[in-house]
C-alpha cells in the first residue's frame, strides 16, 4: 500500500525558513514523479512544485526563488526547503505522487495526510 | 497559466440525487483533466483522470466527461459519503492549475 507521510510543519516568523519531509513507502520511490500541494486554511488546492524521477523541478510563480525541492532515493524521502517565508505561505502542505502514466498526464494518484505551516509573528 | 473555473461553488442536493459540477479551462486541456474528491479533514482523493477515466475503486456512479475546455463531473444515485469538496485540476501543463472547488452538500 502506498504510503506518504509528511512531517516538519511548524509556527515559523515572516521571513524565516522550514523544511518539510515527506517519507515514502510501499512503492519505488524512484520511479516515481513527486510534488507539493498545499492548501490555505480553508481555501482550495495550489500546486506548488514538483520533481520528476530524472530531478526536472518545475515551481509555481509564488515560491520560485524561495522554495527549493528535493528528493533522496536512498532514503524514498521527498524534502522542500522553504526560505523568505511570508503569511501568504501558510497552509496545509501535501505531498502527492505522480500517477504512473507513461505519456503525459500530471495527475496526482496517492496524496499524505499534510503538514500544516503557520507564518506568522 | 491555465485558469480552472468551477461551478457552482456549492451545491445541496437529496439522497439519491444526481448533481453535476461543470469545469470550464481558459485554453485547451485535451483530456488531460482530472477530478479530486476532499472529505473534511482528510487529503484529496483522485477519483477521475483522462476527464473520464475512473480510477480503481471508484464507485461507478461517478462520471466523468468532455475535453479541450469544458469537462463535467456526474454523480448519480447520492450518497452520504459524498459529501465534501470536489475540484478539478488540468494536468497537461506546468504550472498544474485547480478550480476553486466545488463543496457538495448531502441533505
Amino acid at each position: 500500500e502506498v504510503h506518504l507521510v509528511e512531517s516538519g510543519g511548524n509556527l515559523v516568523q515572516p521571513g524565516g525558513s522550514l523544511r518539510l519531509s515527506c517519507a515514502a513507502s510501499g512503492f519505488t520511490f524512484s520511479r516515481f514523479d513527486m510534488n507539493w500541494v498545499r492548501q490555505a486554511p480553508g481555501k482550495g488546492l495550489e500546486w506548488v512544485s514538483y520533481m520528476s524521477s530524472s530531478g526536472t523541478t518545475y515551481y509555481a510563480d509564488s515560491v520560485k526563488g524561495r522554495f527549493t525541492i528535493s528528493r533522496d532515493n536512498a532514503k524514498s524521502s521527498l524534502s522542500l526547503q522553504m526560505d523568505r517565508l511570508t503569511a501568504e505561505d501558510t497552509a496545509v502542505y501535501f505531498c502527492a505522487r505522480r500517477i504512473e502514466e507513461p505519456g503525459g498526464g500530471y495527475f496526482l494518484d496517492s496524496w499524505g495526510q499534510g503538514t500544516l505551516v503557520t507564518v506568522s509573528s | 497559466d491555465i485558469q480552472m473555473t468551477q461551478s457552482p461553488s456549492f451545491v445541496s442536493a437529496s439522497v439519491g440525487d444526481s448533481v453535476t459540477i461543470t469545469c470550464r479551462a481558459s485554453q485547451g486541456v485535451l483530456a488531460w483533466l482530472g477530478w479530486y474528491q476532499q472529505k473534511a479533514g482528510e487529503a484529496p482523493k483522485l477519483l477521475i483522470s483522462r476527464a473520464s477515466t475512473l480510477e480503481s475503486g471508484v464507485p461507478s456512479r461517478f462520471a466523468g466527461g468532455g475535453s479541450g475546455t469544458h469537462f463535467t463531473l456526474t454523480i448519480t444515485s447520492l450518497q452520504p459519503e459524498d459529501s465534501g469538496a470536489y475540484f478539478c485540476q488540468q494536468a497537461n501543463v506546468f504550472p498544474l492549475t485547480f478550480g476553486q472547488g466545488t463543496r457538495l452538500h448531502i441533505k
